[in-house]
């Protein structure tokens, strides 16, 4: 079955800081998601990276994608209280059909 | 608003139980899949319907079962429930084809007593 480690399951940063999370996952897939979900709420789609070396840029999260290395990062620069909440990397899998959710990194950014 | 419509919102019954969970997904999109998200398995894929025809399963109970309508609406039925039934039940759609985020409803929050 299709793996996917999200690290570190914590953070908490202060204001003004950066800091990356990373998703590592264990098929070959092209196809990787990072999802927001803040306290209660549902998931919200933040970044949809589709192919090697993509690079996505919301505010202050970027999102990369190394297929070769199985590696995806959300890197938050300068961040701010109102960034707090869980985010979620996820896999789609080869047949399109699933999709494989990491553990969550919880992030509180301390003003 | 994700366009997916999730209810009810909350559901507390008791242990040996039955519920049905309904999802309307957004307009257009074909495919549906269930989550059931706890605090000790994080988010855990159950089962995807496309076109009303089940097309993936996950980790997902003999004691569960779904089924997507023709107006692709779709339910999840939980029975003999259990105390670690509790949970947050998201559904989520996709539209047909690949290289879609799933558009997350609200949820339904089950509590088991």
């Amino acid at each position: 079955e299709l793996k996917v480690e999200q690290n570190p399951l914590f953070l908490s940063m202060q204001e003004g800081k950066n800091y990356t999370i990373y998703c590592n996952y264990s098929t070959t897939s092209d196809r990787l998601y990072w999802y927001r979900q803040d306290p209660g709420k549902s998931l919200e789609s933040l970044f949809v990276l589709l192919s090697n070396g993509a690079v996505k840029q919301e505010g202050r999260l970027m999102a990369s994608l190394d297929t070769k290395a199985r590696l995806s990062t959300l890197h938050i620069t300068a961040a701010v209280h109102d960034l707090s909440a869980t985010y979620f990397c996820a896999v789609e899998g080869d047949t399109g059909n699933q999709f494989y959710f990491g553990t969550g990194t919880s992030l509180t950014v301390i003003p | 608003d994700s366009g997916v419509t999730q209810t009810p919102k909350h559901l507390i019954t008791a242990t040996g139980q039955r519920v049905t969970l309904r999802c309307s997904p957004r307009s257009g999109d074909l495919s549906v899949y269930w989550y059931q998200q706890s605090l000790d398995q994080g988010l855990q894929f159950l089962i995807q319907y496309y076109n009303g025809e089940e097309r993936a399963k996950g980790n997902i109970l003999e004691r569960f079962s779904a089924q997507q309508f023709p107006d692709l609406h779709s339910e999840l039925n939980l029975s003999s429930l259990e105390l670690g039934d509790s949970a947050l039940y998201f559904c989520a759609s996709s539209p047909a084809g690949q290289f879609s985020p799933l558009h997350f409803g609200n949820g339904t929050r089950l509590t088991v007593t």
